[in-house]
């Protein structure tokens, strides 16, 4: 089946620095990718969208220039948290797509914790 | 009010009981409907996923939509410990805004105790 694989699993920066998060589609092409923000014991919340090849569209509220979302290519996403802060702190998911109505895979997630 | 309601209980079940989570539906957009488990720090996996009304089994899981009243259920039968997690339902269009992303519920905590 189709499988995302998402990196780091879980990482600590100090506030003020940059953390990057990769997500990658390792056997299928990935038309969509998704990033998700899930609070302990809230839903999943969708921050962005995006396309290879294009900008991600952002969901309202959500800080474009913080939140740097690349798609450079079918497999490969990224998410850069920039100047994190410690309201930053939370888990972060993506989801890679083929284009079908139902077919989302989720990568394992990544738990960010800003000090 | 939200897109998409589901009750977070915590629900807490005896093994070997039937199951019953439902989520509530406001966006007449939505067409295809999923069922999520979300273990503690993973992410979400599919177990079910519908397209429009009606019923589909998969071994002890049953998923049923009923768009008419907006309203799609998961039905766990013979609970194990195993099934102890988050359930989250999702939703997406084929249209408009909500066309390829998903709308979660809020995820229903199931503990099902030996």
């Amino acid at each position: 089946g189709a499988v995302v694989s998402q990196h780091p699993s879980w990482v600590i920066c100090k506030s003020g620095t940059s953390v990057k998060i990769e997500c990658r589609s390792l056997d299928f092409q990935a038309t969509t990718m998704f990033w998700y923000r899930q609070f302990p014991k809230q839903s999943l919340m969708l921050m962005a969208t995006s396309n290879e090849g294009s900008k991600a569209t952002y969901e309202q509220g959500v800080e474009k220039d913080k939140f740097l979302i690349n798609h450079a290519s079918l497999t490969l996403s990224t998410l850069t948290v920039t100047s994190a802060h410690p309201e930053d702190s939370s888990f972060y998911i993506c989801s890679a797509t083929t284009g079908m109505g139902y077919g989302y895979t989720f990568g394992s997630g990544t738990r960010l914790t800003v000090v | 009010q939200k897109e998409v309601e589901q009750d977070p209980g915590p629900l807490s079940v005896p093994e070997g009981a039937i199951v019953s989570l439902n989520c509530t539906y406001s966006n007449s957009a939505f067409q295809y409907f999923m069922w999520y488990r979300q273990y503690s720090r993973k992410g979400p996996e599919l177990l079910m996923y519908t397209y429009s009304s009606g019923n589909k089994e998969d071994g002890r899981f049953t998923a049923q939509v009923d768009k008419s009243s907006k309203y799609i259920s998961l039905f766990i039968r013979d609970s194990q410990p195993s099934d102890s997690a988050t359930y989250l339902c999702a939703m997406s269009g084929s249209v408009g805004t909500s066309y390829g992303k998903l709308t979660f519920g809020q995820g229903t905590i199931l503990t099902v105790h030996p």
